[in-house]
């Protein structure tokens, strides 16, 4: 079946620097999406990326969807302590468009 | 705009006691619904999901059940709890290309 892999598993950064994290996919997908879970909450949809190459921002966080329909990453620039949580992509192939596949998330942890 | 809505926000059951956990969402029509579990610190597993009324795919067999008895209602159901259910429940929907979660339940199972 479909597989993501998303990187790195974990980030410990200082307040103020930039992170980036990414997934790679086997197959090709017509939509990515990241989103941002909290400790006990359900995960926020922070971008969503219909087309290829396409370039979305949000506030200090942007994404993108690979030109080659296999991969994503996602931007946030001058981190501050809000930003820690858990950052997952997710992906709809073509096949199975019914059901998005999850990386296995980006542990973010900001130190002040 | 869309709001979903899980209830209860936590429980605890004991093992094989039954489960009903609900999910409803407002401002759409004809979603496409989502069941998912986390365990702690992990990803998402889909469990089961609804593309209309009645129609129900489950992805994972287990001992677990869900119900779509309304348009914007979908029900996970066991009859007899077991310790590894356990977990984060998730409920999503979905009327495009994007989906949106849910607040979650927090199931412990003793």
């Amino acid at each position: 079946g479909q597989q993501l892999n998303q990187s790195p598993q974990s980030m410990f950064i200082q307040e103020g620097e930039d992170v980036s994290m990414n997934c790679t996919s086997s197959s090709i997908f017509n939509t990515w999406l990241w989103y941002k879970q909290d400790p006990g909450e359900g995960p926020v949809l922070l971008i969503a990326l219909y087309k290829a190459g396409e370039l979305t921002s949000n506030g200090r966080l942007t994404a993108q969807f690979g030109i080659t329909r296999k991969d994503s990453f996602l931007n946030i620039s001058a981190s501050i302590p809000s930003d820690v949580g858990i950052y997952f992509c997710a992906g709809r192939g073509i096949q199975g468009a019914q059901k998005l596949v999850f990386g296995q998330g980006t542990r973010l942890t900001i130190n002040p | 705009s869309q709001t979903i809505h899980q209830w209860p926000a936590t429980l605890v059951q004991p093992v094989g006691s039954p489960l009903s956990l609900e999910c409803t969402v407002e401002g759409t029509s004809n979603p496409n619904l989502y069941w998912y579990r986390q365990a702690a610190g992990r990803g998402l597993q889909l469990l089961f999901y609804s593309v209309g009324i009645g129609q129900i795919s489950s992805e994972v067999p287990q001992n677990l059940s869900a119900s779509r008895p309304q348009d914007r209602q979908f029900i996970l159901s066991s009859k007899k709890l077991l310790l590894s259910d356990s977990g984060f429940y998730l409920c999503a929907w979905s009327a495009g290309r994007s989906e949106y979660f849910g607040p979650g339940t927090r199931l412990t199972v003793l």
